[in-house]
């Protein structure tokens, strides 16, 4: 499974704390996403960079925050105004260039204490 | 706005019997289709995508203007094809490359 890989698998932070999510891929590919999958939700975008040092927000930005430094990086921080971070977060990438099928990393449980 | 709408939560069927697993949607330009499956404890992979028209492990899925939907077949299925489903939608041909998600419905195959 090389491609994206996100670390760490399981996360734990206490209540007020900010928290980073690594992402990294090495598929040389130009576009990068954060997803939240919660049980019976589906997936729901949280930001999306289409390039370097160039992001969007997805539909649930509100208390999350991106940075897009480096092709291969997408860390993803989780602030302490997000109410609900406990979660499953997903990161992806995708060529870019109109081919939009989505790669997938393993995923990070984050749980608040 | 685009919608992606995936009304069964959770489908259980028999080895063997057919399998329809629906997606609707709701989108006002031209649309990408996509069937995304999570196995347990694997990661969410492509499992077909509307425009390439093939048949994978079994499945296919029809894009259906009309009726705005994307269901996903399979004539008979096997145990190893429980799993998450998700449908998913792109805008085709554009540069906007995100894609929005159904909620998913969760396979499972009995004996």
């Amino acid at each position: 499974d090389g491609g994206i890989t996100q670390s760490p698998k399981y996360l734990f932070r206490k209540e007020g704390q900010n928290v980073t999510l690594s992402c990294e891929q090495n598929l040389n590919h130009d576009a990068m996403y954060w997803y939240r999958q919660d049980p019976g939700q589906g997936l729901r975008l949280i930001y999306y960079s289409q390039i370097v040092n160039d992001f969007q927000k997805g539909d649930i930005a509100e208390g999350y925050s991106v940075s897009r430094e480096k092709k291969e990086s997408f860390p993803l921080t989780v602030t302490s105004a997000q109410k609900n971070p406990t979660a499953f977060y997903l990161c992806a990438s995708s060529l870019g260039t109109y081919n939009n099928e989505q790669f997938f990393g393993p995923g990070t449980r984050l749980t608040v204490l | 706005a685009q919608r992606v709408t995936q009304p069964e939560k959770l489908l259980s069927v028999f080895k063997g019997a057919p399998v329809e697993l629906k997606c609707n949607y709701s989108y006002s330009g031209s649309p990408e289709l996509f069937w995304y499956v999570q196995y347990s404890r694997q990661r969410l992979q492509l499992l077909l995508r509307h425009i390439s028209r093939e048949s994978i492990k079994g499945f296919t899925a029809d894009l259906n203007k009309g009726e705005t939907s994307f269901h996903l077949k399979k004539p008979f299925a096997q145990e190893e094809d429980s799993a998450m489903y998700y449908c998913a939608l792109s805008q085709s041909g554009g540069s906007n490359y995100k894609l929005t998600f159904g909620k998913g419905t969760l396979l499972t195959v009995n004996p």
